[in-house]
């Protein structure tokens, strides 16, 4: 099976940073990766799939890059409805989450 | 507008069984690829199964954990996407969602879940 692994696993941040967490799978999946934003007691909403290309809907400050074993997800300026958990997932076979990592103040 | 809700969670005895539905709005459930992920209390997002659309063949997959336990089924004239689980462990407690898989892949559109609690 496909593991991915995200770092950190909480990042503490203030509104205005610029924020970046990653993504490494345990093998290449070339560029099949999708990021995801959780809040509590809601469902996940895709930001941005294929690695890099955002989601209809989703705000341009968020950005993804990698391709091959190495991913970011980028929040340009963190805004207050950004402090959620985000969550890396491959879908190069079937699909595998990463752990989740929880944004802060 | 895609609309999923899912229903059917309840408070279950280990071994026990349980269907899930999942109701789509706004697309032909049968033309879709579907998914269905489950979140443990405080935890993380676990893939369970899916279902590829008609067209792809309506073959299933489950991960290693729920296989040969769980089984996943459309009613076309309902719209209705259904998981049944059967010999529930206390490791299956989770809210379940029901989700699209655009181009079969991209998990694109979710519903709201729903609980299952497997306890004595």
């Amino acid at each position: 099976d496909i593991q991915m692994t995200q770092s950190p696993s909480t990042l503490s941040a203030s509104v205005g940073d610029r924020v970046t967490i990653t993504c490494r799978a345990s093998e290449s999946i070339n560029v099949w990766v999708a990021w995801f934003q959780q809040k509590p007691g809601k469902a996940p909403k895709l930001l941005i799939y294929q690695a890099s290309y955002l989601q209809s809907g989703v705000p341009s400050r968020f950005s993804g890059s990698g391709s091959g074993t190495e991913f970011t997800l980028t929040i340009s300026s963190l805004q207050p409805d950004d402090f959620a958990t985000y969550y890396c997932q491959q879908y190069t076979h079937y699909w595998t989450f990463g752990q989740g990592t929880k944004v802060e103040i | 507008e895609v609309q999923l809700v899912e229903s059917g969670g309840d408070l279950v005895k280990p071994g026990g069984s349980l269907r899930l539905s999942c109701a789509a709005s706004g697309f032909t459930l049968r033309d879709a690829s579907m998914t269905w992920v489950r979140q443990a209390p405080g935890k993380g997002l676990e893939w369970v199964g899916r279902i590829k659309s008609e067209s792809d063949g309506g073959t299933t997959d489950f991960a290693a954990p729920v296989k040969g336990r769980f089984t996943i089924s459309r009613d076309d004239s309902k719209n209705t996407l259904y998981l049944l689980m059967n010999s529930l462990q206390s490791e299956d407690t989770a809210l379940y969602y029901c989700a699209t898989a655009k181009w079969g892949t991209v998990l694109d559109s979710w519903g709201q879940g729903t609980l299952v609690t497997v306890s004595p």
